[in-house]
């Protein structure tokens, strides 16, 4: 158990849609970073935020976007969701900038687009 | 387009073998961290490599990073069916602020 969870863990929904995804970090961990990961992709680095601001974005479609609160949990929103969407979605936490990078992953997400 | 390119893509080997997988970029890289990814699950870290030329060994596999912090491989010696799993290596491209994972060994150990 990494420490890091991640609600919810299966998702089924339509073209079309709006979802939103939780992500909890480690405690006393301030960054948090969110990845994609579908069979033909790898694992791609989506957006990171740190202490509750965004610090990097990686390949992140413009329908999607998220944000860090107070209390440093974290939440990616997915909209006008088309079936490529489908995939594992990862939150990982680590402690700051400059602990190495070092991550902590969640169970993730699969969501799965009909 | 900083990348991390692993070699090789796919290996199956039995057990009591070793092997090498490699992970090489074009970038300069402060840490280089190695993971241990099962299916359906989040990738778990196995060590971070911080200084050009350095070596950690974890039981039975041994990490080492370029002297130019460039590149990295992860050895593993007498390899059981518990090994199997896709190995990525990740960092981030000194001065970029965004953190890239490798394309991936799959390593399947047979009994």
């Amino acid at each position: 158990d990494s420490g890091v969870t991640q609600t919810p863990k299966h998702l089924i929904t339509a073209t079309g849609q709006r979802v939103t995804l939780r992500c909890s970090p480690r405690s006393g961990d301030l960054s948090v970073y969110w990845y994609q990961q579908s069979l033909d992709q790898g694992l791609q680095f989506l957006i990171q935020y740190y202490n509750g601001e965004e610090r990097a974005k990686g390949n992140i479609l413009e329908r999607f976007s998220a944000q860090q609160f107070p209390d440093l949990h974290s939440e990616l929103n997915l909209s006008s969701l088309e079936l490529g969407d489908s995939a594992l979605y990862f939150c990982a936490s680590s402690v700051d900038l400059l602990a190495g990078n070092e991550q902590f992953f969640g169970p993730g997400t699969r969501l799965t687009v009909l | 387009t900083q990348l991390l390119e692993q070699s090789p893509q796919f290996l199956s080997i039995q057990e009591g073998e070793n092997l090498t997988v490699y992970c090489n970029s074009s970038s300069v890289f402060s840490s280089l961290q190695w993971y241990r990814q099962e299916p359906g699950e989040g990738p778990v870290l196995l060590v971070t490599v911080v200084t050009g030329g350095e070596v950690k060994k974890l039981k039975r596999l041994t990490f080492q990073f370029g002297d130019a912090r460039k590149d990295s491989s992860l050895h593993i010696t007498a390899a059981q069916p518990g090994d199997t799993g896709l190995y990525l290596c990740a960092g981030e491209p000194s001065g970029t602020y965004k953190y890239i994972f490798g394309t991936g060994t799959r390593l399947k150990v047979l009994a």
